[in-house]
């Protein structure tokens, strides 16, 4: 059974930084993109970053270039979503997920996610 | 980037069928048949129920279908039950290799 455990969640103020962290389990972990979507309390979802199965290849939205780092561990099976300079913008439940193979980025496994919240 | 075109609510009686629609450009939906649909019930993760544009993964019920024509895709729904009611987005993948999706839509099965 595929499990996406998230972590790393808190309160933060505006400018710092947080690492989440998403435990992967129940799959061949280098055989899938992952990626990362949040949403904000009361509003839709909006997709954040993805890494390839290998690692090798990432990709952001244009609101958190430069600010968010993903990456991945294959020792640890963990994804990471390294935060940086953060905005009150930012604050919303963060979800991994799985993503399912040739289906463009098609999400079929997600966890339950994890609660960043930007405030002084 | 701004999201994906869905309609607000969406409404119908149990047994009923409707349609949600999800209207891109040609830089998104137009361009790829990769458009995925969720579904999410309050305090829950969303569930893909859709991958490109009409397939359905295992353990998805057949009264959920996909479809597209030109920029505008649209998830149908068949014979509407209780537990159907629930927010949808669809989401697709765009020429800038980055995903869109939708503003959702919610579902309420009268």
């Amino acid at each position: 059974e595929v499990q996406l455990v998230e972590s790393g969640g808190g309160l933060v103020r505006p400018g710092g930084s947080l690492r989440l962290s998403c435990a992967a389990s129940g799959f061949t972990f280098s055989n899938f993109d992952m990626t990362w979507v949040r949403q904000a309390p009361g509003k839709g979802l909006v997709w954040v970053s993805t890494i390839s199965g290998s690692g090798h290849i990432t990709y952001y939205a244009d609101s958190v270039r430069g600010r968010f780092t993903i990456s991945r561990d294959f020792s640890k099976n963990t994804v990471y979503l390294q935060m940086n300079s953060l905005r009150a913008e930012d604050t919303a439940v963060y979800h991994c997920a799985k993503v399912r193979g040739s289906s463009g980025w098609g999400a079929e496994n997600w966890g339950q996610g994890t609660l960043v919240t930007v405030s002084s | 980037q701004s999201a994906l075109t869905q309609p607000a609510s969406v409404s119908g009686s149990p047994g009923q069928s409707i349609t949600i629609s999800c209207t891109g450009s040609s830089s998104d939906v137009g361009s790829y048949d990769y458009v995925s649909w969720y579904q999410q019930h309050p305090g829950k993760a969303p569930k893909l129920m859709i991958y490109g544009v009409s397939n359905r993964p295992s353990g998805v019920s057949d009264r959920f279908s996909g479809s597209k024509s030109g920029n505008t895709a649209s998830l149908s729904i068949s014979g509407l039950h209780t537990e159907d009611e629930a927010d949808y987005y669809c989401s697709s993948l765009t020429s800038s290799s980055t995903l869109k999706f939708g503003g959702g839509t919610k579902l309420t099965v009268l």
